[in-house]
């Protein structure tokens, strides 16, 4: 079964707003990786945050990490119509799971120019 | 980084047959783990495929229906037997490369798979 749930399931936007998205998962890790998939192509990485971290920064990407509450954002601001994609958070359990990746259903971001 | 590239990058097959889909990768990498993309849906892990022993499958995948081979810490093969049109997705290889103390997993394009 999928750990990740994400949130907006779909999410339209005018160029120039932000866009954020959330990712919630149920069991601990050792970091959370979000991912970008242009019309079911390949995914292109966009940043890893590890479970010790809080928050990090990436050109217009920001990303948080609550291991509390199991959850995660990711912000883009100043959105494009070049952002345009599905955006997916991916976990990393560690341990004996080490590497394998749990993805979640993903958000469909959609910006108009 | 690492640079990954998939053959074939998409394929219209028929019922009953099979179809070996290979990754490659520009440098040497130990993990190596292949995923699953059904229409409209999320990625799930078929298998992870170490260099020098027997790829382990998660569950719901078998060997006899998912073989995997890693001849080298470069290259890896999927194959997907006995296709049927429930088999239709895309099929992604991604490795997993260790840049200071991250280890980040990059994606290869992705083989979109069509079963008639």
């Amino acid at each position: 079964s999928q750990q990740g749930e994400e949130d907006p399931q779909a999410l339209s936007i005018q160029e120039g707003e932000n866009a954020t998205m959330n990712c919630s998962y149920k069991t601990s890790i050792n970091n959370l990786q979000w991912y970008r998939q242009n019309s079911g192509r390949g995914l292109v990485h966009l940043i890893l945050i590890r479970s010790n971290e809080r928050e990090k920064h990436s050109g217009r990407l920001r990303v948080t990490l609550d291991t509390s509450k199991k959850s995660s954002s990711l912000l883009i601001t100043a959105s494009r119509a070049a952002d345009t994609a599905s955006y997916f958070c991916a976990t990393d359990a560690g341990g004996t799971s080490y590497g394998k990746l749990t993805f979640g259903q993903g958000t469909i971001l959609t910006v108009h120019p | 980084s690492a640079v990954i590239s998939q053959k074939p990058s998409r394929d219209i097959c028929q019922r009953g047959t099979s179809l070996t889909i290979q990754c490659q990768v520009d440098s040497q990498v130990t993990m190596m783990f292949w995923y699953r993309q059904q229409p409209g849906q999320s990625l799930t892990l078929i298998a992870t495929a170490n260099q020098g022993s027997e790829a382990t499958y998660e569950s719901g995948f078998v060997i006899d229906k998912f073989p995997i081979s890693r001849p080298n810490l470069t290259f890896s093969t999927l194959t997907v037997s006995n296709m049927s049109p429930e088999d239709s997705s895309i099929y992604l290889c991604s490795v997993e490369v260790w840049d200071s103390s991250y280890n980040e997993q990059f994606f290869g394009p992705g083989t979109r798979l069509t079963v008639l």
